[in-house]
């Protein structure tokens, strides 16, 4: 069992709707991370956080350690959202990063 | 800062040669690791440098494969000989420390016919 659980694996939206990926870990973390993939492109970092939210334009990250739960939002969606979003787990001390196997996320006009 | 920057973005060699990738890291970080990316195995650590230093390289899958950081500035991925298993995206990317926000090079693209 993957250590890193996302869903939706797909997700296709209309643009202005509002997006919910969701990553789940079984193991206690120092730090998560999600990660956006264009087409062919490189991977940007979205966001570092070990507790509560952070916000950054039309994106939120929540995360509650007890549950073992983040959550990644946009609101507004556009069709430049389209992308694959990973969500990244810090293992304790560790500096291993161990990926979920990503949301392809699909914004149509 | 331009970021980090991989070379080349695209190589496609045959089966048997060496090939050689290359990272330039932001200045300032002291943290380099390689990963590769297989749509079946997704993203992989490949091996972590700290302070020029190979700290973990156990993702590194077997002897054809190694990786130098000889300078804060630079490090290298060299696979030989290639095989067209070896074919994915592998990604370079950089940190202040392991506990920051990691940088990603846009990735070079490794097919091996």
């Amino acid at each position: 069992k993957n250590e890193v659980e996302q869903s939706p694996q797909n997700l296709t939206a209309q643009e202005g709707e509002f997006i919910t990926i969701n990553c789940s870990y079984s193991v206690g973390i120092s730090a998560l991370h999600w990660l956006q993939q264009h087409p062919g492109g490189g991977i940007v970092s979205l966001f570092m956080l070990s507790s509560g939210k952070k916000k950054h334009g039309r994106l939120i990250a929540t995360i509650n350690i007890q549950e073992k739960h983040s959550s990644l939002h946009i609101t507004a969606s556009h069709p430049r959202d389209s992308a694959v979003y990973i969500c990244a787990v810090l293992l304790g001390s560790n500096y291993k990063l161990t990926f979920g196997k990503g949301t392809l996320l699909t914004v149509n006009p | 800062d331009a970021g980090v920057i991989q070379s080349p973005r695209h190589e496609v060699t045959e089966m048997g040669q060496e090939v050689t990738l290359r990272c330039k890291p932001i200045s300032g970080h002291n943290s380099l690791f390689w990963y590769r990316q297989t749509m079946m195995r997704g993203l992989e650590l490949l091996i972590y440098f700290n302070n020029n230093v190979p700290i973990d390289d156990s993702g590194m899958p077997e002897d054809r494969f190694s990786a130098k950081m000889p300078n804060a500035s630079f490090s290298t991925l060299k696979i030989q000989p290639s095989e067209p298993r070896d074919s994915a995206v592998y990604f370079c990317a950089s940190s202040a420390s392991v506990h920051t926000e990691a940088f990603f090079g846009q990735g070079t693209r490794l097919t091996v016919v």
